[in-house]
């Protein structure tokens, strides 16, 4: 069974960066994800896709200071200078065949 | 202006039925595959439902199986959600979203959300 797992809660200071981590179930660290944003009281914002390679396609609008990565069974999202309104949820995503859709249980960033 | 502007939320009694609608703009909505993912109160997001680009196949989380269906109309760029047998564990906030790329579904990211409607099961 797929299964994206995430730490519940991260922080880090106003400027500084910032580095949120889904790992993917053994058997699946071929799978590309998807990183959102959810603001309080907003809907989720798409970020980014990250393939295995690394690779990312970014959305519309996302500043610089998101990327994305990946090492085996980890997808990374890093956030450098850090501001007040990165403050929020952080979800993982992924899909397949017969699997539909998958979210991790989500980050929540404390921008201190 | 892309965008995706769900609505058809409200209060609800238990067993009772609800239809959400979501109005697509800006992009070439029959070339996507849809989807409806939704919020409990304080939780995590769930995914509930996808429509393939072209209303050919649908799939739903086993939460929902049976009692909710998925529809779109291509001709008016809108994707519906037919909501029946309502519990109190449907309450949550419930979102359309459409899938990246074209002419494929089931296969990419989610990469545009709407603001949200908001379902409440209760008597």
């Amino acid at each position: 069974q797929l299964v994206l797992t995430q730490s519940p809660s991260a922080s880090a200071s106003l400027g500084a960066s910032v580095k949120l981590t889904c790992t993917l179930t053994s058997g699946h660290t071929s799978y590309a994800i998807a990183w959102h944003q959810q603001q309080p009281e907003k809907g989720p914002r798409y970020l980014m896709k990250v393939n295995s390679d690394g690779s990312q396609n970014k959305g519309d609008g996302i500043p610089d200071r998101f990327s994305g990565s990946s090492s085996g069974a980890e997808r990374y999202l890093t956030i450098s200078s850090l501001q007040s309104e990165d403050e929020a949820d952080y979800y993982c995503q992924t899909w397949g065949t017969g699997i539909h859709v998958v979210f991790g249980g989500g980050t929540k960033l404390t921008v201190l | 202006q892309v965008q995706l502007v769900e609505s058809g939320g409200g209060v609800v009694l238990p067993g009772r039925s609800l239809r959400l609608s979501c109005a697509a703009s800006g992009f070439a909505f029959s070339r996507n595959g849809m989807h409806w993912v939704r919020q409990a109160p304080g939780k995590g997001l769930e995914w509930v439902a996808i429509i393939w680009y072209d209303g050919s196949k649908e799939e739903y989380a086993d939460s929902v199986k049976g009692r909710f269906t998925i529809s779109r109309d291509n001709s008016k760029n809108t994707v519906d959600l037919q909501m029946n047998s309502l519990r109190a564990e449907d309450t949550a906030v419930y979102y359309c979203a459409r899938e990246r790329g074209g002419y494929s579904s089931g296969s990419d990211a989610l990469d545009l959300w709407g603001q949200g409607t908001m379902v409440t099961v209760s008597s």
